[in-house]
């Protein structure tokens, strides 16, 4: 069946390093959105890619959207504290038009001050 | 804009009670809604589909005589767990898709839901 797979699922970084989690899709995506759930919260819609190899940048955020659309990946330049929290990417499930979206592990990124 | 809640935030109930989750979208009207289920350290599992005035969809695997799902109306749909047991302790989140901008979703803060 369709999968969304990301790694790494932890990383431990010191404050001022950077970061980078990668999303991978068994099938071509329409699009990709990525979420971050800070601990004890709820998700919270990022951004949307769309177009194959779009990469779009969010302050010290740059995500990137793969030329066969079928990997992502986040890139978080010189982390901050702020940034702690778990990242997830997720993709259309395929054939459903009702937006039933398929959600990938998450990377838990934790960061030493 | 673009605000769903969820209500309770959070309840304690005894095995073999049910449970009514409610979640509204608070500033605009969702077709369809998503109710999700998360264990700690895990990703989100989709539990069901809900859209307005229709039968909700359930995802393989999940009880529909358990989850009860009600979508009202375009701003409201309910997650009843019914006679819950230990082991639906988790955290339900609630997610609603706007009319317009179809492919976003908009989640709601979430449900902490511990049985007895």
């Amino acid at each position: 069946g369709q999968q969304v797979m990301q790694i790494p699922q932890y990383q431990h970084v010191q404050e001022g390093e950077d970061f980078t989690t990668y999303c991978n899709s068994s099938t071509t995506l329409s699009n990709i959105q990525w979420y971050k759930q800070r601990p004890g919260g709820h998700p919270v819609f990022l951004i949307q890619l769309v177009k194959s190899g779009e990469v779009k940048k969010q302050k010290r955020l740059t995500f990137q959207f793969g030329e066969a659309k079928k990997n992502s990946s986040l890139h978080i330049t010189a982390t901050q504290t702020t940034d702690v929290g778990t990242y997830f990417c997720a993709g259309p499930v395929i054939y459903n038009q009702g937006g039933k979206l398929i959600f990938g592990q998450g990377t838990e990124l934790s960061v030493k001050p | 804009g673009a605000v769903v809640s969820q209500h309770p935030s959070r309840v304690i109930c005894k095995s073999g009670t049910s449970v009514k989750i409610e979640c509204r979208s608070l500033d605009f009207q969702a077709t369809t809604m998503f109710w999700y289920r998360q264990f700690p350290k895990q990703s989100l599992m989709l539990m069901a589909t809900s859209n307005e005035g229709s039968k909700a969809t359930y995802e393989q695997g999940v009880e529909k005589d358990k989850f009860l799902i009600n979508h009202a109306s375009l701003t409201l749909s309910t997650l009843t767990v019914t006679s819950a047991h230990p082991e639906d302790s988790s955290f339900y989140i609630c997610s609603a898709r706007p009319a317009v901008r179809y492919n976003e979703q908009f989640f709601g803060p979430g449900t902490r839901l511990t049985v007895l």
